[in-house]
This record gives structure tokens, C-alpha cells and sequence, in this order.
């Protein structure tokens, strides 16, 4: 069974550019989370979609932003992007989300110059 | 804000011995708690989960403990193995909404 995938696996920008991640649920798996990882900060909580809706979001501002398919493959969007933005960002999945345990990807490594 | 904490930034511990990996939280609305472990360039694994309604959750070599009075989760791994050298989280969730992770704990178990 494949895992969660996401896409590139590295990624360098500039400040101000915009930049779309891509993240592949396990098949089955209704549920995709993105949090984005930084050192000191854990992992913080984007937001998590459910059958193409979004059903929870945390505390970023909307430059962050993303979707979902009806194939359940998710995308998300940072637009303006500013230096503080480098962070690894990960897509995680599960069958419902809620309690369930989430798979996740190895990650969107993104840098800003 | 930092609803879930682990204060340990690092943790080293001898092979064979106990690893103990703690982790606070403020919220008492929490109802569920998950450990996961990360390894350098890959996504984070979930290893075991505990219920608010329960205090003590054991599968093989890990063991997680809820004291909820104290508001305080921990992990126990026993015995310690090089292979489990890895960043561990903890997570929390309220009503199956968003999960609230701290900031890891990086343990290296020396041989």
C-alpha cells in the first residue's frame, strides 16, 4: 500500500513569490492535514480537509491557503512568501481524521532566500 | 500558543535501560493523545494512543501514562534500543478537531 506522498521533496524561492505543495493520501483515505514544522515549534497545525471541504484550521494568516479533490488529493498554497516562511511543511492522512492516527508524508522542505 | 509542551528539548539514555519522554498540557478539554516518532528526512510515525478516559495504554516496549489531575503525559520505552534514537512528539485533540503538537523531545539511546 502506498503512503502519503508529497511533492517536491525540496523547494527554494524567493520572498514575495507564491508556491503550491502537493500531498497524495493513502488510498481510501478521506482525510489530509498539513502542518508545517519548524525548530522549536513543533509541528503547527494548517489545516485539515475532508471530502474536497475544509473542516478545520488553525492559527495562519490566509496567506496560507489550499484545497482539496475529489480524488482526495489536496494542494496548498502560500502566496507572499516571506522568509519566515522556510519550514518543513508535512500532509498527513487518515480514513476520518478526528481520533484516528495520520500517516504522513516525508515532507515539503521549503527555503526562502 | 503552546497548548501542548515538551519541556525536554533532548533526552540520552544507555541501551537497555528506561527512556522516560514527558509532555504538559493546558487544555482540559483534550480527550484524546497520541505519541509519534520522527526520523531525520521523514514524516513523523504514530507509535501508540490513550484515551481521556483511560490512564495507562501498553504495547510492547512502550507504555504512555495519563495523569490527568496533573494535566501531564508520558512515554516509556523499556528497554531502550539504538533504533529508537528519533525526535518524539506528543499530540492532543478535543472532539476529534484539529491535533495540537509540542515541539519534540530528540532522544538518542547510546549503545
Amino acid at each position: 500500500k502506498a503512503g502519503v506522498t508529497q511533492t517536491p521533496r525540496y523547494l527554494i524561492k524567493t520572498r514575495g513569490q507564491q508556491v503550491t505543495l502537493s500531498c497524495s493520501p493513502i488510498s481510501g483515505h478521506r482525510s489530509v492535514s498539513w502542518y508545517q514544522q519548524t525548530p522549536g515549534q513543533g509541528l503547527q497545525f494548517l489545516f485539515e480537509y475532508f471530502s474536497e471541504t475544509q473542516r478545520n484550521k488553525g492559527n495562519f494568516p490566509g496567506r496560507f491557503s489550499g484545497r482539496q479533490f475529489s480524488n482526495s488529493r489536496s494542494e496548498m498554497n502560500v502566496s507572499t512568501l516571506e522568509l519566515g516562511d522556510s519550514a518543513l511543511y508535512l500532509c498527513a492522512s487518515s480514513r476520518r481524521g478526528g481520533n484516528q492516527p495520520q500517516h504522513f508524508g516525508d515532507g515539503t522542505r521549503l527555503s526562502i532566500l | 500558543d503552546q497548548q501542548v509542551k515538551q519541556n525536554s528539548p533532548s533526552l540520552s539514555v544507555q541501551e537497555g535501560r528506561i527512556s522516560i519522554l514527558n509532555c504538559d498540557y493546558t487544555n482540559s478539554m483534550f480527550d484524546y493523545f497520541l505519541w509519534y516518532k520522527k526520523y531525520p528526512a521523514e514524516g513523523p510515525t504514530f507509535l501508540i494512543s490513550i484515551s481521556s478516559i483511560k490512564d495507562k495504554n501498553e504495547d510492547g516496549r512502550f507504555t504512555v501514562f495519563l495523569n490527568k489531575s496533573a494535566k501531564h503525559l508520558s512515554l516509556h520505552i523499556v528497554p531502550s534500543q539504538p533504533g529508537d534514537s528519533a525526535v518524539y512528539f506528543c499530540a492532543a485533540i478535543i472532539n476529534n478537531n484539529d491535533m495540537r503538537f509540542g515541539a519534540g523531545t530528540r532522544l538518542t539511546v547510546k549503545p
